[in-house]
Order: C-alpha cells, then structure tokens, then sequence
C-alpha cells in the first residue's frame, strides 16, 4: 500500500543534541500525526497537526505541517537516552479520512 | 483513564488454525481500526468501525479475515487457516470520533504462523 518516505532511516546521536526528522509525500495530506514506537509496544501519540502551516509542540517536541501540505517536519530538542525508539508520521489524505496511512520511521539512537 | 487494550499480547499458530484477536477500545470511543505491522515496516491499514458498522474493509488481505463489532465496543479480528505470510504484528487502534481525527493504539497482538 501507500507508505510515505521519512528520514532519515536511522539516526546515531549523543545525548543532549538536537533532532530534525521529516516526512515527504507526492499527495496532499489534510492531517499528520507524529507517533513514537518503543519495542513490543504500539504506537504512542506525540503531536498531530491540523492545518497547513501548523506549528505545534508537546515539551522538547515541535512538529510542523508543511506548506504545500505534502510535508511534515518533527524536530527533538536536548535528546535524553529515553528518546530512543522508531518515530513513525502518519497522516489522511483529503479522499482517505478513515484510513491512516503511515511513513517508513526514522530509528533514532541516542548515547549517553 | 484507561487506554486501548488488546488480547493475547503473543499467538503461536500452526499453519491452518482460525485464530482471534480481541481489542478493547477507550470506553466511549466512537471508531476503531485494526492495522497489520510487519517487521521492520510501519502499521498497514486493515478495517475500520463506526460503532458497529464495518464502514471500510477494504485493507483485508483475503477472504481468510474477517472482522466484527457487533455491540459497538469490543472488537475481534478473526483470522482463518492461518498462513505463515499472516504472522505480523496487530494492532488495534480507536479514536473518539470519525474521519481524519487523532487514533490512539494498544499495545498489539504478535501472531506467529509455524
């Protein structure tokens, strides 16, 4: 099925330094919702975004709704080693308002 | 309050067994969805509840799975014959109300088909 492309894939990073991920896709979203996955778990809401141009946080997490609505950036401030996981964007498109469809994941790493 | 639950967390299946999948959504949670996670890739829509009615199933694989909500609530995934390509991770997400609305996930069912 439709996945969107994110990356990076994978992210190696040191504690405390910031985090910049995004989320591209060659269709128009009407919404985009930012999850993070920890092993043997499901996906945990973060941020979800409404409206073209949006930006939204949720304390060391910012995330934004893309312009031309075919994009969405999530950014990490000071990464603690509890930042560690897969961060899934995932989003509906304008004809699939049921049908949540989701992106590649960014693994981030995070050492102390 | 409490969040999305699901049962069992782990199902080993021989090639050919029915197997079900039990989700209880967030009490008063209006739509509920079921997704397939294979490893190493993100969730897959499956189906999709309003209350009790199936609106969209279009994301079933085959004719082998089939879903139901009869009361509006809890929702079983039932799968048929299992095959060995079915093993993934389930998910079982709800959200309060219909269309492009934030969903909440459990924690999934991991099926494994020997």
């Amino acid at each position: 099925g439709q996945q969107l492309n994110q990356s990076p894939q994978s992210m190696f990073i040191q504690e405390g330094e910031d985090v910049s991920m995004n989320c591209t896709s060659s269709s128009i979203f009407n919404t985009w919702l930012w999850y993070k996955q920890d092993p043997g778990e499901g996906p945990v809401l973060l941020i979800a975004l409404y409206k073209a141009g949006e930006l939204t946080s949720n304390g060391r997490l910012t995330a934004q709704f893309g312009i031309t609505r075919k994009d969405s950036f999530l950014n990490i401030s000071a990464s603690i080693p509890s930042d560690v996981g897969i961060y899934f964007c995932a989003g509906f498109t304008p004809i699939n308002t049921d049908k949540l469809i989701f992106g590649t994941g960014t693994r981030l790493q995070v050492f102390p | 309050g409490a969040g999305v639950s699901q049962s069992p967390r782990y199902k080993v299946a021989k090639r050919g067994q029915d197997v079900a999948l039990r989700c209880d959504p967030i009490s008063g949670h209006v739509s509920l969805f079921w997704y397939q996670q294979a490893l190493g890739q993100g969730p897959e829509f499956l189906t999709y509840f309003q209350n009790e009615a199936q609106l969209d199933k279009s994301g079933l694989p085959s004719d082998r799975f089939f879903a139901e909500r009869p009361e509006g609530s809890v929702s079983t995934l039932k799968i048929q014959r299992t095959q060995q390509e079915d093993s993934a991770v389930y998910l079982c997400a709800s959200s309060l109300v219909g269309g492009p609305y934030e969903q909440y996930f459990g924690p999934g069912t991991r099926l494994t088909v020997t």
